[in-house]
């Protein structure tokens, strides 16, 4: 079993939609969690930073962990078709483990039109 | 504010040869680690460098090694190229200490193996 998991999709939306995209772990020393957005043939951009459990927004994103069910989800507010990319989670343990973050596998999202 | 540099974006090389990559962190940050991208494997963990020291290596072969100088950039080097190391290839930069894990990526290295 992996340490997260990430169903792949592909999710497709409607312009204007919620998206909900998440991600589960098995490792409860997981304390920093965030998610990038890549698009093909480019680097991973950071959206979302958050450390413990609890919710961020920014924007028309929205971050929120909950430890006690090893769960966080990405909501995305009226979604439009630039959002279309594969987003990635990723979690780190901290400074005891270093800084290597595990990633899920990806999503990969269209929004259409 | 600069963002992470890699160089270069593309690579062809041939199986037995060597590569080395570079990645020019964001200024300030001492902390640069290496992922490989791949569509069966997703981002895996190759090593994490922090002032000159490696801190941290994932599970993978000897063939793949890396150094950082003391501007803080780093290079990666895989020797006895084989095919299955056809990737993308991406730095991340972060402070590095603090606890804080907020990591930045580069653009990525294309690497085919021929």
């Amino acid at each position: 079993q992996k340490e997260v998991e990430q169903d792949p999709g592909p999710l497709s939306v409607p312009e204007g939609a919620i998206v909900s995209l998440n991600c589960t772990y098995s490792n409860s020393a997981f304390q920093y969690f965030m998610w990038y957005r890549q698009y093909s043939r480019k680097g991973p951009e950071l959206l979302m930073y958050t450390y413990s459990s609890g919710n961020k927004e920014d924007g028309r994103f929205t971050a929120q962990v909950d430890k006690s069910s090893k769960y966080i989800s990405l909501f995305i507010r009226d979604s439009q078709p630039s959002d279309s990319a594969t987003y990635l989670c990723a979690m780190s343990a901290g400074v005891d483990s270093s800084y290597k973050l595990i990633f899920g596998s990806g999503t990969r999202l269209l929004v259409r039109p | 504010k600069a963002g992470v540099t890699q160089t270069p974006r593309y690579l062809i090389k041939t199986r037995g040869q060597q590569v080395t990559l570079s990645c020019s962190p964001i200024s300030g940050h001492r902390s640069v680690s290496w992922y490989q991208q791949t569509p069966g494997q997703g981002l895996q963990f190759l090593f994490e460098y922090f002032s000159e020291t490696q801190r941290n290596k994932g599970n993978f072969p000897g063939r793949f090694s890396g150094r950082q100088f003391s501007n803080s950039r780093s290079e990666m080097n895989v020797s006895t190229l084989e095919l299955g190391d056809s990737a993308l290839y991406l730095c991340a930069s972060s402070l590095g200490h603090g606890g804080s894990t907020e990591a930045f990526f580069g653009q990525g290295t294309r690497l085919t193996v021929v």
